[in-house]
């Protein structure tokens, strides 16, 4: 059963950058498939970040490039997502998921976990 | 960029058919996937690739995709089944998701 698991600070100071990391266990990254980071402000719609291969190979969301890194670690079976100058418009649950780029949705997902950005 | 457009809201009673459009320029040239999420859980993939359900996805829901529409049908409508439903698709290297669809069954 594949798993994944949210972690990271749930408050961020505006202007700061937010850091979160995604666990997978049932599954090794190292064996395919993309893995994805997408956001839901409180109320609204889900917001696709980005995704990354275990090569390191990225694909990002034009409305966040500038300001998102997503980096994985085979040797931890985690990703990672970093997104700078945060403002309260960042402020959202955010969940990891697992996908086949172009080919297939996000089959498994994690919980969520909800970062508030204020000072 | 490419824009998916839901309605807001869809209303359907009890043991009745619910459709979902998806609406997108020549929608019907992409894969088109579905979720349902339900207040506070995370989405759960229910169409895949147009009309493909995952493993332990009842058989009342299916999809279709033509043109500029594609349509999730929620059949024999459940309780359950009440949740926000959303599309997606892949285009220009970039996942796209509709703006969602609020199910409320009467």
């Amino acid at each position: 059963q594949v798993q994944l698991q949210e972690s990271g600070p749930g408050l961020v100071k505006p202007s700061e950058t937010l850091s979160l990391t995604c666990a997978v266990s049932g599954y090794s990254i190292s064996s395919g498939y993309y893995w994805g980071w997408i956001r839901q402000p409180p109320g609204k719609g889900l917001e696709w970040i980005g995704s990354i291969y275990h090569s390191g190979s990225t694909y990002y969301n034009p409305s966040l490039k500038s300001r998102v890194t997503i980096s994985v670690d085979t040797s931890k079976n985690q990703f990672s997502l970093k997104l700078s100058s945060v403002t309260a418009a960042d402020t959202a649950v955010y969940y990891c998921a697992r996908t086949i780029v172009g080919a297939s949705g996000f089959d498994y997902w994690g919980q969520g976990t909800l970062v508030t950005v204020s000072s | 960029s490419y824009e998916l457009t839901q309605p807001l809201s869809v209303s359907v009673a009890l043991g009745q058919t619910a459709r979902i459009t998806c609406g997108g320029n020549n929608i019907g040239s992409k894969n088109v996937h579905w979720y349902q999420q339900k207040p506070g859980q995370a989405p759960v993939l229910v169409i895949y690739r147009d009309s493909n359900r995952p493993s332990g996805i009842p058989e009342r829901f299916s999809g279709s995709n033509s043109g500029n529409t594609a349509t999730l049908t929620i059949s024999r409508a459940q309780a359950g089944d009440e949740a926000d439903y959303y599309c997606q698709v892949w285009d220009s290297s970039t996942y796209v998701f509709g703006t969602g669809t609020k199910v409320t069954v009467l």
